[in-house]
């Protein structure tokens, strides 16, 4: 069956990188994303990657994929107080209605 | 995203009574979905709907049900509210807005609904 699996916290220091680590079970996943919750917030989309890619970078956010281990980070460079947040990873399949499968969420916090 | 609202932002409510949430988009976005947020579980799907009229089932359906009589709202109803849905509800949209693979596969989430049942 569909699983992701996130780590529950992560804390760095102010403008140190910060690496959210996830693991997704189905092969045939087609794209996998990053979400950005921010308190009392709906998601934002991050970033996303499409399965036949290794690495996708954007500004200060790179994503790694590893598909023979089904292993998705997401890099921050330079971490800001304005980075803490929960952020979900996300497979979708290519189904008919594209759903999304989230991970549990990782809440990362910045210490000044 | 501001084109997906949600109504009501906040609402309590007794057990045993009906309660529906509206999400309302104005994106054109063909594919909508109704989440559950609660702690330790990230969000889990509960129903989505590809089209006008056009519903499926998600992963922790038991207890909702939708309806989408036009493309831009999508109705969750709990028919007779319990505690353990007690939640935060988010509404998502995608697909038929923008263009390119990208934005088919993109969901754009509302700002969501607290749920609190007594």
């Amino acid at each position: 069956g569909e699983d992701v699996e996130q780590s529950l916290f992560l804390s760095v220091r102010e403008g140190d990188s910060s690496v959210i680590n996830c693991t997704y079970t189905d092969s045939s996943s087609t794209y996998l994303y990053w979400y950005k919750q921010e308190p009392g917030a709906g998601l934002q989309l991050l970033t996303y990657i499409f399965s036949n890619m290794d690495m996708k970078q954007d500004q200060r956010l790179t994503v790694l994929l590893n598909k023979k281990d089904k292993h998705l980070s997401l890099r921050i460079a330079d971490t800001q107080t304005g980075d803490s947040a929960i952020y979900f990873c996300a497979e979708s399949m290519s189904g008919s209605a594209r759903q999304l499968t989230f991970g549990s969420g990782t809440q990362l916090t910045v210490l000044p | 995203d501001a084109g997906i609202t949600q109504s009501p932002r906040h609402k309590v409510t007794e057990t045993g009574t009906p309660v529906t949430l509206r999400c309302h988009q104005t994106e054109n976005h063909r594919y909508m979905y109704w989440y559950r947020q609660d702690p330790g579980h990230g969000l889990r799907l509960i129903h989505y709907s590809y089209g006008v009229k056009d519903t499926d089932k998600g992963e922790v359906s038991d207890g909702y049900s939708v309806s989408r009589s036009k493309t831009e709202d999508f109705l969750l109803t709990l028919e007779s509210a319990t505690s353990s849905q007690t939640s935060v509800y988010f509404c998502a949209g995608g697909g038929g807005s923008g263009g390119g693979a990208s934005s088919y596969n993109e969901q754009f989430f509302g700002p969501g609904t607290r749920l609190t049942v007594l």
